[in-house]
């Protein structure tokens, strides 16, 4: 079985703070996405990465694909309040058909 | 609008009823999906569909079923529910499947109580 694991589970930082979440896994992902998600509503798509060492930018985040496509990151710059929310990285691969794995997920607190 | 569109938003019902969560999408995609969502475990991915009458099991399909005689429906069905199915539902669509990397589109989530 594949797994994806996330971390840090919960992050609470300041305003204007950096901050990376980690996505990591033993399994070769053919594509990674990165959601987010608020309270009461689905995940969002934020990104997809598919290329090993792919970095992808928007606007303040930042989002790599390891070089071996087992792992991802997510780094946000001088973060605001209204990044707060829960992070989600979901990885695809081509020997396991439609499914998609999810990691636990980053609950992020920006407080002001 | 774009959407994925599930019903109800909200259950509480008892242990051995039988319940159905529809799900419904307006974006002629071919692939849907639903997960459940617990504290600490993610999205988990329950059952999954590449096209009309094609399903296959996810990662946690032990006691659900579900049926996909359109393409826009993909109701999740809880023959016997029990305490354990208590959670919060997902259902999802993309254009195609994971092969293609498409996003996942998602619906805002069915919160069941099973008691």
């Amino acid at each position: 079985t594949q797994l994806l694991e996330q971390s840090p589970q919960f992050l609470s930082i300041q305003e204007g703070e950096n901050l990376t979440v980690y996505c990591n896994s033993s399994s070769v992902f053919s594509s990674l996405q990165w959601y987010r998600q608020e309270p009461g509503e689905g995940p969002v798509l934020l990104v997809t990465v598919v290329t090993g060492g792919e970095v992808k930018k928007l606007k303040r985040l930042t989002f790599q694909f390891g070089d071996a496509r087992k792992d991802s990151s997510l780094h946000i710059t001088a973060a605001q309040p209204g990044d707060t929310g829960l992070y989600l990285c979901a990885g695809a691969s081509y020997n396991q058909g439609g499914k998609l794995i999810f990691g636990q997920g980053t609950e992020l607190s920006v407080k002001p | 609008e774009a959407q994925v569109t599930q019903n109800p938003r909200y259950l509480i019902t008892v242990t051995g009823k039988k319940l159905t969560v529809t799900c419904s999408q307006n974006m002629n995609h071919e692939y849907m999906s639903w997960y459940r969502q617990d504290p600490g475990l993610g999205l988990r991915q329950i059952y999954y569909s590449m096209n009309v009458e094609v399903t296959d099991k996810g990662d946690v399909p032990e006691g659900y079923k579900v049926s996909r005689k359109e393409k826009r429906n993909f109701p999740l069905i809880l023959e016997s529910p029990s305490p354990n199915q208590t959670s919060l539902y997902f259902c999802a669509s993309s254009y195609r499947g994971q092969y293609s990397n498409q996003p996942q589109h998602f619906g805002d989530g069915t919160r069941l109580s099973i008691l």
